[in-house]
């Protein structure tokens, strides 16, 4: 069974510039979260869904942060303008519904933003 | 609000020597607590978890972690490491009912020498 997939596994884009990842859940996983995971640190979580609604996204910053799951599946996230210190490595990561079931992480975005 | 700390950042070892990797939380209501490991380039991949039951929980990779209410720890053990141990190791805990909004420490990078 295919695990959580997310694309690209690199980006380097100058800053000001906008850039977006892409994460393909588990199949029949409703619960979806995007963290991001700054060099030498643990993950942060920045939204959370449950099917196509955003139940948690209190540590989004939405001024330049924008998120969509379109019919629940597959989700984006994007940034724009980015700015040098939005390099981090995003992390995708899902669950069956509800947040009482584990969470299974993809291979994340490592963005670099010069 | 909800913290963790693991009080090393890096650990070194030689292999088939045993290992304690250490982890306090704070948090004001019962908790859920994981250990997840993380190999360069890769996401995270749950070793053990604590929802309740037993304070000793068994994980994958011959790991096991012992929860300890009055110290607020949850300390990783290895009696026999590897060199694929090697990698970064993070400690993380959520509210009770919440396996996926994760709150992560800093990590402890495990370095098994031959």
């Amino acid at each position: 069974e295919a695990g959580v997939v997310q694309s690209p596994r690199y980006k380097i884009i100058e800053k000001k510039q906008p850039v977006a990842f892409w994460c393909n859940p588990i199949s029949g996983h409703n619960t979806l979260y995007w963290y991001r995971q700054n060099l030498g640190q643990g993950p942060e979580l920045l939204i959370r869904y449950e099917n196509e609604e955003a139940v948690d996204d209190s540590q989004l910053p939405k001024d330049r942060f924008s998120a969509e799951r379109l019919k629940g599946v597959d989700s984006t996230l994007k940034i724009q303008p980015a700015e040098l210190g939005d390099s981090a490595v995003y992390l995708c990561a899902s669950s069956l519904e509800g947040s009482d079931t584990e969470a299974f992480f993809g291979q994340g975005t490592r963005l670099t933003v010069v | 609000a909800q913290s963790v700390t693991q009080l090393d950042s890096q650990v070194p070892v030689f292999e088939e020597a045993p290992v304690e990797l250490r982890c306090n939380y704070s948090s004001s209501v019962s908790v859920y607590l994981f250990w997840y490991v993380q190999y360069p380039n890769q996401g995270l991949q749950l070793l053990l978890k604590y929802l309740s039951g037993s304070t000793l929980v068994k994980g994958i990779n011959g790991f096991e972690a012992e929860f300890n209410k009055s110290q607020t720890s949850f300390h990783l053990r290895k009696p026999s490491v590897h060199i694929s141990d090697t990698a970064e190791y993070f400690c993380a805990v959520s509210e009770g009912g919440s396996q996926g909004n994760l709150i992560f420490g800093k990590g402890t990078k495990l370095s098994v020498k031959p």
